[in-house]
């Protein structure tokens, strides 16, 4: 079964508005992290925001929020007012932990979403 | 702002030939990683260093594949022959702790583009 699922291989949205791009994961652990991460066509991963398991509020980064449905296993990234700099691939990925709460930090991502933002 | 750098940007390399990755992660990080991310997919673990040592390791890490730190600042993946299925982007990354607890952030560099031809 894959860790990390993004069932959309692409969106559009017009600029200025919002989007939601969806995350859902399988883990059996307690104690995990959720990040997204940007790919411009450039090709750098670029960090936008993390979720840990235990956090109570959704995390927010600017225009960057985090949609944290821990009992649904999902984490969608929202992000709002679009800018036409925002086209790129998503990907979402997990941190899983082990006994303890130590982990070695190994990242699961998903297949990515690709957003084009229209003028 | 402090970043891994990846040297070069893009190699070019005969199947069957060694090629070295270099990176030098943020000064202050203890934990490393290589990711590798073949054309169109989806972004893989390879390996994490700490300590000098391996601390975990994907399937695709067979014995072709080797990690170094050589000196305090570089982090280099080598390849000892390359075949084909290994063109990609290989991404170093890197963080300063691991705590499941603690927002620890991987900061990636902007990855080398690896042409077996």
């Amino acid at each position: 079964a894959q860790k990390i699922t993004q069932t959309q291989p692409g969106m559009f949205v017009q600029e200025k508005e919002a989007v939601t791009l969806d995350c859902t994961y399988d883990t059996s652990d307690q104690s995990y992290g959720l990040f997204w991460y940007k790919q411009p066509s450039s090709g750098e991963m670029i960090f936008l925001i993390y979720q840990g398991s235990y956090d109570e509020q959704n995390a927010t980064e600017g225009r960057y929020s985090l949609n944290f449905q821990k009992a649904r296993k999902s984490a969608n990234l929202v992000i709002s007012a679009s800018q036409l700099g925002d086209s790129a691939m998503y990907f979402c990925a997990m941190r899983e932990g082990n006994a303890g709460g130590t982990s070695y930090g190994k990242l699961t991502f998903g297949q990515g979403t690709i957003l084009t933002v229209h003028p | 702002e402090p970043e891994v750098t990846q040297t070069p940007s893009h190699q070019v390399t005969q199947m069957g030939q060694e090629v070295i990755l270099r990176c030098v992660p943020i000064s202050n990080h203890l934990y490393f990683y290589w990711y590798r991310q073949i054309l169109g997919q989806k972004v893989e673990f390879l390996v994490s260093f700490y300590n000098n040592e391996i601390s975990e390791k994907s399937e695709i890490f067979d014995d072709q594949f080797s990690v170094e730190r050589p000196d305090g600042s570089n982090f280099t993946l080598k390849i000892r022959s390359t075949k084909l299925e290994d063109s990609a982007m290989y991404f170093c990354a890197s963080s300063s702790r691991t705590s499941i607890f603690a927002k620890n952030i991987q900061y990636f560099g902007a990855g080398t583009r690896l042409s077996v031809l």
